[in-house]
């Protein structure tokens, strides 16, 4: 089974911090992503990498950044923690590039930002 | 634009009750549709796919079908159970590295 796991259940922090929220998936998958999940809102899409060093900006990156040293990790990164930041975060991989293909999700990090 | 728009909960059942949730969405271009499901405490995880018009996605009693007249993929189960209980979103995803994820439904079936 594929697995993805993120570093934290629950992490708060305060304005201004410098946030690192970390993800690893085990089974070799060529993308990964990063979501906000927010009530009524569904799924927001952040950041996605498809290879290592390789990024894309989603629909809301402002304020986060991400990075993708190794294959299996991708990180991401509120540089200076805002209130309107406190959200679920969910990370995300998939085999093949496209988009059109099954992502598999880690359990997610509620963040809360005081 | 490409959208998803999708019921609105919460929804309450009891059991062995038939189940629906409205999916429908506008798209430019052959997207694959997804359903994915959030038990509590969890992240999502795929319930079912349809990657072309009139494909139908099943999986633990669950079935949608692509309608590319109707823009829908509306997702059914006959008999609920307890443990069904959860949050459902439809999804849509193209090739050109385009997703879109419905607002979720969330279900609760008593017993």
């Amino acid at each position: 089974d594929v697995k993805v796991t993120q570093s934290s259940r629950y992490l708060v922090k305060r304005t201004g911090e410098k946030v690192f929220l970390e993800c690893v998936q085990d089974m070799d998958h060529e993308n990964m992503f990063w979501y906000r999940q927010d009530p009524g809102l569904g799924l927001r899409l952040i950041y996605f990498s498809y290879d290592v060093k390789m990024k894309e900006k989603g629909d809301i990156p402002e304020g986060y950044s991400v990075s993708r040293e190794k294959k299996e990790r991708f990180s991401l990164i509120l540089e200076s923690a805002s209130t309107n930041q406190t959200s679920m975060y969910l990370c995300a991989s998939s085999l093949e590039g496209s988009f059109s293909y099954e992502q598999y999700f880690g359990p997610g990090t509620r963040l809360t930002v005081t | 634009g490409n959208s998803v728009t999708q019921m609105e909960g919460p929804v309450t059942l009891s059991e062995e009750a038939f189940l629906t949730i409205n999916c429908t969405y506008t798209a430019t271009g052959y997207p694959s549709l997804f359903w994915y499901v959030q038990y509590p405490g969890e992240g999502l995880q795929l319930l079912l796919k349809a990657t072309k018009a009139d494909d139908k996605g099943s999986n633990k009693g669950f079935e949608a079908t692509y309608r590319k007249e109707t823009t829908s993929f509306h997702l059914e189960k006959g008999s609920v159970q307890v443990s069904d209980s959860a949050v459902y979103f439809c999804a849509l995803g193209w090739d050109n590295n385009d997703m879109r994820f419905g607002a979720g439904t969330r279900l609760t079936v008593k017993p």
